[in-house]
């Protein structure tokens, strides 16, 4: 397709268990950003790659959230222990510069629900 | 500490109407600004941008002006449709910054 593909677009997790989320980025763009959408709130900044190079992982709330994105093209989110503060929508985004004068193309987001 | 702020959960406009959406940030680094617009179960779509050399930034019905005295940006939407009704987001970056710092949203209601 010709947008960004997110999936699952919904997942329900025990707590305890470790998900996955998948971004398939549009073809092509070289950056690649992670947000964090947690309910009645702004989406929040989570994890930034350039091709293959993750720049920068500062908004990664701890050590059991990791992403990487090993061809510089799809990309993964991955959640371990999930807890119940995990839940929110997981947004991807891609981007054809490698700064902020352009806008960013968000995939629909991957809805997380921690039970 | 919110560095972006949008004060207005909601907004109610007769179709027709001007709609008013306003943004407030503290950062004095930030210096490029955006408005997304977010249908429910869809993604955040990129709107308008303004630079902070501009004080306006027009594109069709959408105009964001922009008042760095005040920190302070608002989004016009003349006239309002029914197919505006959306959450819009303003975001904030510092020069060379890829980071995006986001509001918490304004719902717009455009009532027909």
């Amino acid at each position: 397709g010709a947008g960004v593909s997110q999936s699952p677009r919904y997942k329900v997790a025990k707590r305890g268990q470790d998900v996955a989320l998948r971004c398939d980025p549009i073809s092509g763009h070289v950056s690649l950003f992670w947000y964090q959408q947690a309910l009645g709130q702004g989406p929040e900044f989570l994890t930034y790659f350039q091709n293959e190079a993750q720049l920068d992982k500062s908004g990664l709330p701890s050590d059991r959230f990791f992403a990487e994105r090993p061809e510089g093209s799809v990309s993964t989110l991955k959640i371990q222990r999930t807890q119940q503060e995990d839940s929110a929508v997981y947004l991807c985004a891609s981007s054809n510069l490698g700064h902020n004068t352009g806008e960013l193309f968000f995939g629909e987001g991957s809805r997380l629900t921690v039970l | 500490d919110q560095q972006v702020k949008q004060n207005s959960p909601s907004l109610s406009v007769q179709e027709g109407r001007i709609s008013i959406l306003n943004c407030d940030y503290t950062n004095s680094m930030f210096d490029y600004f955006l408005w997304y617009k977010k249908y429910p179960a869809e993604g955040p779509t990129f709107l308008i941008s303004i630079s902070s050399i501009k004080d306006k930034n027009e594109d069709g019905r959408f105009t964001v002006f922009l008042n760095k005295s005040a920190k302070h940006l608002s989004l016009h939407i003349v006239p309002s449709q029914p197919g505006d009704s959306a959450v819009y987001f303003c975001a904030s970056a510092g020069a060379g910054s890829y980071q995006l710092t986001f509001g918490k949203g304004t719902k717009l209601s455009v009532i027909p």
